[in-house]
């Protein structure tokens, strides 16, 4: 079975400040690994994902195996970065996503 | 290109009828996914529908069924509707093989009331 941990509901940091939103997973093979964000009002929309190995928005996330998290980090947290975001995972040959419980990022001015 | 939509934006039922739920898949996508998510909760996988026919599902009774038309527009129907069945059912597309994950295209959901 597969599944997502996201242990915080909330994570309130002020602007400037780093950020780390926390997920780990559990799966016994190689899963694929992503971040969702669901801005106020605005549909969910894929972040980024694993295997781009890319930063998006000033993101960035490393998969770790050993620990198997793949925790969101970004250096300087601006307003515009307050939203939900969820942690998911796709694995088993198709495209079931299993997401976590989310956590909502404050940005306090 | 026409984003994912979804009808009716939101809908209230009463226990032990039917509902169906539609979704209009973005343009050229050939993929389309269902997803129920509960209040404080993250989406949960109901199934997957690819080239019309079924490629995968979650955790759901089989009074949860769907389908995919030839247009890749999509139902979900639910039977014998329950309160734990009140919930923003997500539609989401994407362009695939049906093996691999491509990146999905989320509707605003239909927010299902039941009571």
């Amino acid at each position: 079975a597969q599944r997502v941990t996201q242990p915080e509901k909330l994570l309130s940091v002020f602007k400037g400040a780093p950020v780390e939103l926390k997920c780990n997973y559990s799966y016994s093979g190689s899963p694929e690994l992503f971040w969702y964000v669901q801005y106020s009002r605005q549909r969910l929309q894929l972040l980024l994902r694993h295997i781009s190995r890319e930063s998006i928005k000033g993101f960035t996330a490393d998969l770790n195996k050993g620990e198997t998290s793949f925790h969101l980090k970004k250096p300087f947290a601006q307003e515009e970065d307050s939203a939900m975001y969820y942690c998911a995972l796709s694995a088993g040959g198709y495209q079931k996503v299993t997401f976590g419980t989310g956590t909502k990022l404050q940005v306090i001015p | 290109e026409t984003g994912v939509t979804q009808s009716p934006t939101h809908l209230i039922k009463t226990r032990g009828q039917q509902v169906t739920l539609r979704c209009s898949s973005q343009s050229g996508h050939n993929t389309v996914s269902w997803y129920q998510q509960a209040l404080g909760q993250g989406p949960q996988f109901i199934f997957q529908y690819y080239r019309e026919e079924e490629n995968g599902r979650g955790n759901f009774p089989p009074r949860f069924s769907g389908l995919q038309f030839p247009n890749y527009s999509s139902e979900l129907n639910v039977n014998a509707l329950e309160l734990d069945d009140s919930a923003l059912y997500l539609c989401a597309s994407s362009l695939s093989d049906g093996s691999r994950y491509n990146e999905q295209f989320f509707g605003p959901g239909t927010r299902l009331t039941v009571l």
